[in-house]
């Protein structure tokens, strides 16, 4: 089947501790996405990349960080510099940036201990 | 990027057909109309997409008037199964494929 992964389902943070969300898709999409979804709200642009070894900040990079080393995964860390991480993340992908249709993972959700 | 007004919630009843409006005055030339579909704890599936004019697949009808300014998705007889939040979306090809969700429209379609 083809689609987006995102792992864990959850995920437990501590205090000062950098974690690391997995998002993997075998679509052959260029583009992929990373938003962050707090309750009752819409969904927030952490990251995006384009294309492999590139990718932009989105509205709410500040205490998070990506990479994109292979086209198919691009994993998002949210480090301790992120104060309030409690959210629910989600990873899309899309064909490439000019394509408006993208294409979400499950989503991982959050949660500070 | 144009900015979108949606109802924050509809109420409806299984059988009836509910048509969500979106207002969206700074739509620009190139820009394209999309609905997404978001179930609670699961990430958001692309239900339609149009430019102008009416377009309709297997799950829903979108109609765009002359102006653009303002779109609506038509659900034809809802079921419970269609309660979610739905966003309308409005945006550039363009620009590096930044999509602004706002709060959508919480359906929610009682027996």
């Amino acid at each position: 089947d083809g689609g987006i992964t995102q792992s864990p389902k959850y995920l437990f943070r501590k205090e000062g501790q950098n974690v690391t969300l997995s998002c993997e898709q075998n679509l052959n999409h260029d583009a992929m996405y990373w938003y962050r979804q707090d309750p009752g709200q819409g969904l927030r642009l952490i990251y995006y990349s384009q294309i492999v070894n590139d990718f932009q900040k989105g509205d709410i990079a500040e205490g998070y960080s990506v990479s994109r080393e292979k086209k198919e995964s691009f994993p998002l860390t949210v480090t301790s510099a992120q104060k309030n991480p409690t959210a629910f993340y989600l990873c899309a992908s899309s064909i490439g940036s000019s394509q408006e249709t993208q294409y979400f993972g499950p989503g991982t959700r959050l949660l500070v201990l | 990027l144009a900015k979108t007004t949606q109802p924050i919630s509809m109420d409806s009843y299984e059988g009836q057909e509910v048509n969500i409006t979106c207002s969206h005055n700074n739509i620009a030339t190139n820009d394209y109309i999309t609905w997404y579909q978001q179930f609670p704890s699961q990430g958001p599936r692309f239900i339609i997409q149009g430019y102008k004019t009416k377009v309709t697949n297997e799950v829903a009808s979108l109609f765009i008037p002359a102006d653009r300014k303002s779109s609506t998705l038509s659900l034809p007889r809802v079921s419970l199964s269609d309660t979610a939040v739905y966003y309308c979306l409005v945006g550039v090809y363009n620009q590096g494929g930044k999509l602004i969700f706002g709060q959508g429209t919480e359906l929610s379609v009682k027996p």
